[in-house]
């Protein structure tokens, strides 16, 4: 089955601690990017790749870290999480620049 | 991306055809629209796209006016599944970096 996947897709974490969320597609997509959503902010991008170490800011990338070693992965890093970064997390995929994009499930972060 | 206008919400009886307008006035020449639904804080899903023509899949059809000014995303046969919130995005693949705007969005309510 087509599919994004998310790890962990709940996570209660402190200030400070690192974490990294994982995003995997199963699709051969070039594309992958992450999004975060706030209540009344919608959806914003964080992070974007167009292929395997080819990675570019998106409109809030500030305290946070991707990498892209391999296709189907696209890890999203938090090295030093505040309480302004809990947030819902989307990882999305696609084969091109294509509007349309698959997305993961969703990751709930909470920074204490 | 060109700024979409959707209702803030809707509401449809089960079983009959839900019709949700956006509002793109501004669109340019190369930018397609995009629907995506986010069912209670799920990923978004893509539904369909369109540039000039209608286009229907299996899920809904997308109705665009000759000016391409507006269009109308038609679900034929509303379900209690079909509750969520709807995203019109007018969406230019490569020059917009593969990013999705999403703005507020409708909020569908399908009644028994």
């Amino acid at each position: 089955e087509a599919q994004v996947t998310q790890n962990p897709r709940y996570l209660i974490t402190v200030t400070g601690k690192k974490l990294t969320v994982t995003c995997s597609q199963n699709m051969n997509h070039e594309y992958m990017s992450w999004y975060r959503q706030d209540p009344g902010l919608g959806l914003r991008q964080i992070y974007y790749s167009m292929n395997v170490e080819v990675t570019d800011k998106g409109d809030v990338p500030e305290g946070y870290k991707v990498s892209r070693k391999e296709k189907r992965n696209f890890p999203l890093i938090l090295e030093s999480p505040s309480p302004n970064q809990t947030s819902l997390y989307f990882c999305a995929s696609s084969l091109s620049w294509s509007g349309k994009q698959f997305f993961g499930p969703g990751t709930r972060l909470t920074v204490l | 991306d060109a700024k979409t206008t959707q209702p803030t919400s809707m509401d449809c009886a089960e079983g009959r055809a839900a019709n949700l307008p956006c509002n793109h006035s501004t669109i340019s020449g190369n930018e397609y629209v995009y629907w995506y639904r986010q069912i209670h804080s799920q990923g978004p899903q893509y539904i369909i796209h369109g540039l000039k023509n209608n286009e229907t899949n299996e899920m809904a059809s997308l109705i665009i006016t000759e000016d391409r000014k507006s269009s109308t995303l038609i679900l034929p046969h509303a379900t209690l599944r079909d509750t969520a919130v709807y995203y019109c995005i007018a969406n230019a693949g490569g020059t917009s970096y593969g990013k999705l705007t999403f703005g507020q969005g409708t909020i569908l309510t399908v009644h028994p």
